[in-house]
């Protein structure tokens, strides 16, 4: 059963438009929830984290937008360029438990 | 990668050979994890590693071995491969605030 549900797997973003990634969890133990980013050929590297004692948290031009009640959390990428197109994972632990990975969202800007 | 590397990249074996992948940190970590990332799987945890000689297994842990006899080194086994263990393997450390750091992979395909 998977515990973290990521949409869309697929998504294609003008550029300078927002790009918005959802996730949805089933463990109310969770209390980590970062993001990936994954380029061609090289490995996941944290994006941007948070814990549930926020609701929002803010890099640059990256967004995570938390809602406890209802379970989810999700990534905005604003003014979205060419170079952001990649592969975004979402996650979640327990404590220092190991994360759980949502299946991936594949993010195309279009030029 | 956060001083993590891993070896080989690459390696085509045929079914029924033992391959091992190797993951090495300089950062001292304590936590290690092996993880493999097929297309529409997301990344799933193998096994993982929370101090020397002293390991666990992950969601997907069945034909996989491991071992860590030094800190800054762990191993993945595949006693006997098969087809279905064709994939891409990484490997990640996590610090003490639950940051996990990601190897470059190895891709691994079994014929």
């Amino acid at each position: 059963q998977q515990q973290v549900k990521q949409s869309p797997q697929s998504l294609i973003v003008q550029k300078g438009g927002i790009s918005i990634i959802n996730c949805a969890y089933e463990n109310t133990a969770f209390d980590y929830f970062p993001w990936y980013q994954q380029f061609p050929g090289k490995g996941p590297a944290l994006l941007i984290a948070i814990r549930p004692d926020v609701s929002e948290k803010k890099e640059g031009r990256f967004t995570i937008s938390f809602n406890k009640s209802a379970k989810q959390f999700s990534l905005h990428i604003m003014d979205s360029q060419p170079g952001d197109s990649a592969t975004y994972f979402c996650a979640a632990s327990t404590g220092y438990s190991t994360l759980t990975f949502g299946k991936g969202t594949m993010l195309l800007v279009s030029p | 990668d956060a001083g993590i590397t891993q070896s080989p990249r690459h390696k085509v074996t045929e079914t029924g050979t033992p391959v091992t992948l190797r993951c090495h940190q300089t950062e001292n970590h304590r936590y290690m994890y092996w993880y493999r990332q097929d297309p529409g799987h997301g990344l799933r945890l193998i096994h993982y590693s929370y101090g020397v000689k002293d390991t666990d297994k992950g969601e997907v842990s069945d034909g996989y071995s491991v071992s860590r006899s030094k800190t800054e080194d762990f191993l993945l086994t595949l006693e006997s491969a098969t087809s279905s263990q064709t994939s891409v393997y990484f490997c990640a450390i996590r610090d003490s605030v639950s940051e996990k750091y990601f190897g470059p992979g190895t891709r691994l395909t079994v014929t």
